[in-house]
């Protein structure tokens, strides 16, 4: 499996709601990450989980919220999201914590209305 | 009125052109350096990589040349068609940090 999967591929939430993407790839990476993309512009590093523990924080605002529960599975809670915070976000892994090509799900479109 | 800022810089080819794309990095402590494609609605798709003992990389179809004198990386793809119209990135990795930080990207669009 060279597979990085996210759920859902569509979102839709209000302010109010909560609710979490989810991540998966069983390529036996250690690391693991969360990207932000809006659009026509590039990727922004949000979080990075090497080995299971939050190595990176982009200063990313706590209405984020990560998880790594085990070494194949990455979560990212949503509460209380801004309009703003409308994008791709994407997912991704590698085999190694330094200088290693990432390999990237198809990502979650959410929308915050 | 538009905003610069929108706009993805563009190149137009023909089929069966060559196509040499473009990236300046800032940071003379980058090590390592990687071209992403990405199709509409997809993620990132891994292209090529070269890591910074190297000036030069070569794939099927397409090559990495890395200048770190200028601290200048492109991607030329030999004989291009139109499944390789998308929006391509240069990232690069900072020596010591685990962090890969993506270019703003170039269009590329490939007519019959």
């Amino acid at each position: 499996d060279t597979e990085v999967t996210q759920t859902p591929k569509h979102l839709v939430m209000g302010m109010t709601n909560k609710k979490s993407l989810k991540c998966e790839q069983h390529m036996g990476h250690r690391a693991m990450y969360w990207y932000k993309q809006k659009a026509k512009k590039p990727p922004e590093l949000m979080f990075v989980y090497s080995y299971e523990k939050l190595s990176i924080n982009e200063s990313v605002p706590s209405r984020f919220s990560p998880e790594c529960p085990n070494s194949s599975l990455l979560n990212l809670h949503l509460h209380a999201l801004q309009p703003e915070d409308s994008a791709l976000y994407l997912c991704a892994s590698s085999l190694g914590v330094a200088n290693e090509k990432l390999f990237f799900g198809s990502g979650t479109q959410l929308s915050v209305l | 009125g538009e905003s610069v800022g929108l706009h993805l810089p563009t190149l137009s080819v023909q089929e069966g052109d060559n196509s040499i794309i473009n990236c300046a990095y800032s940071n003379s402590a980058s090590d390592y350096f990687i071209w992403y494609k990405q199709e509409s609605g997809k993620g990132p798709q891994f292209i090529i990589d070269i890591r910074s003992n190297m000036d030069k990389r070569q794939g099927q179809r397409v090559t990495v040349l890395l200048n770190k004198t200028v601290k200048h990386l492109s991607l030329q793809i030999a004989a291009t068609q139109p499944g390789d119209s998308a929006v391509y990135f240069c990232a690069e990795n900072i020596l010591g940090f685990q962090k890969l930080v993506f270019g703003t990207g170039t269009r590329l669009l490939v007519s019959p």
